[in-house]
């Protein structure tokens, strides 16, 4: 059983549409995270939910939207896409914030 | 914006050798250090979590020191195996709850 899966884990879509990635986690943790992996293989934390509520949200443009039907799922929608939104995108979660955290094994989004 | 450094970028060492890396660190509002292995086309892989100043972790032939006060941690292989091969990143943790991760080092070992 895949402790952290993400899906899809390519995503190739054209510049202008919305699409969406989902995450899961079945390890009863509280926390979720959606990181951005740069073009300088930099990981980057977007947004973080602790129990369904937003605790991080850092400066990402607002076409972004992390939604938490509940605490083992946050799913990351992304409108009007740009070529820019091109990168890797990483889910995790940890038992609290600040603990270890288990990460799937990405989504590689290619925008056109 | 917290600067977290590692050093250095990429490293390439022969099998059985012994080798370090460096990750720095702010040394204020610190929380926890986290290190991760991180092998192509996979997931990050948490290695230790470190809060205390003066921790120190083993696994296996992998350990790792923390120095909270002077913002650093070491992360040693010892007799180093081609499966080890992977990119080690440290990230900081400190009150703001977020993780913020270095670079990383990448480490290559060869027969």
């Amino acid at each position: 059983d895949t402790a952290v899966s993400q899906t899809p884990k390519y995503l190739v879509t054209q510049m202008g549409n919305d699409k969406s990635i989902k995450c899961e986690q079945n390890l009863g943790h509280d926390t979720m995270y959606w990181y951005k992996q740069d073009s300088k293989k930099f990981l980057k934390i977007m947004f973080s939910y602790n129990n369904k509520e937003l605790i991080i949200n850092e400066t990402v443009p607002n076409r972004f939207s992390p939604k938490s039907p509940d605490k083992a799922h946050l799913n990351l929608h992304i409108n009007s896409l740009e070529l820019g939104d091109s990168a890797v995108y990483f889910c995790a979660s940890s038992q609290r914030d600040r603990n270890i955290q288990y990460f799937g094994a990405g989504t590689r989004l290619s925008v056109l | 914006i917290l600067n977290v450094e590692q050093s250095p970028q990429s490293l390439h060492v022969q099998e059985g050798d012994s080798t370090n890396f460096t990750c720095s660190f702010p040394s204020s509002n610190f929380y926890a250090l986290h290190w991760y292995r991180w092998e192509t086309a996979k997931s990050p892989e948490a290695l230790f979590v470190m809060t205390l100043n003066g921790d120190e972790k083993k696994k296996g032939r992998i350990s790792a020191t923390l120095n909270t006060k002077e913002g650093y941690s070491y992360l040693y292989i010892k007799g180093s195996q081609p499966e080890d091969s992977a990119t080690y990143l440290c990230a900081f943790t400190g009150t703001a709850s977020k993780l913020t991760f270095g670079t990383g080092t990448r480490l290559q070992v060869t027969l």
